[in-house]
């Protein structure tokens, strides 16, 4: 099983919703990652957790909060957007981080009124 | 921070051209480096990726790509391109670690049948 799975796939909230981003991962990868992809544009790299320890990309404001459960588990709180956070979210796993390959969810679509 | 660059942002061509797709990366130590592709509708996906040794490295449907050390380059290649080659096309180091990488700007590839 080579699959990472994303939900929702859809999502439209609005500036004041509190939403959050789920990501699962079975091939017992301990690197997962979330981006950020505005159309015509590469993943942005917002977050890695390696084995469960997070490193936080600077840039990336405090209304966006990730959270990892456990080893197969990656969350992303969303608090208090704005319409330009309107975007691809795009959820990876690796079997370690900094060298190997990442698997690619298929996004959750988000749009922030 | 590792990053890399792709100069060919837009390119379009007919069926059966040759194809090259520029990356330079900018950093030195270890040199991993990836291409990964996205269809449209689609993850994105790994196309091939070098870690060591042969530095020219075959990945997913004819497509390969040679390291050139001296060049800090890592272009991808197809001798014969196909319709279904069209797509957005990026090369990246790992993720991960102490730092945040950057995927290429990316390249988007039109073939025309």
């Amino acid at each position: 099983d080579t699959e990472v799975t994303q939900t929702p796939k859809h999502l439209v909230m609005g500036m004041t919703n509190k939403k959050s981003l789920k990501c699962e991962q079975h091939m017992g990868h301990r690197a997962m990652y979330w981006y950020k992809q505005k159309a015509k544009k590469p993943p942005e790299l917002m977050f890695v957790y390696s084995y469960e320890k997070l490193s936080i990309n600077e840039s990336v404001p405090s209304r966006f909060s990730p959270e990892c459960p456990n080893s197969s588990l990656l969350n992303l709180h969303l608090h208090a957007l704005q319409p330009e956070d309107s975007a691809l979210y795009l959820c990876a796993s690796s079997q370690e981080a900094r060298t190997d390959t990442q698997y690619f969810g298929p996004g959750t679509r988000l749009t922030v009124l | 921070a590792q990053s890399v660059s792709q100069h060919n942002h837009h390119v379009i061509l007919s069926e059966a051209a040759s194809l090259e797709l520029g990356c330079n990366y900018s950093y030195g130590g270890t040199v991993n480096l990836f291409w990964y592709v996205q269809y449209p509708g689609q993850h994105l996906q790994l196309l091939l990726k070098y870690f060591s040794g042969d530095p020219l490295v075959k990945g997913i449907k004819g497509f390969e790509a040679e390291f050139i050390k001296s060049k800090f380059s890592f272009n991808l290649r197809k001798p014969s391109v196909q319709w279904s080659d069209t797509a957005e096309y990026f090369c990246a180091p790992p993720a991960g670690g102490s730092y945040i990488p950057t995927f290429g700007r990316g390249t988007s590839l039109i073939v025309h049948p």
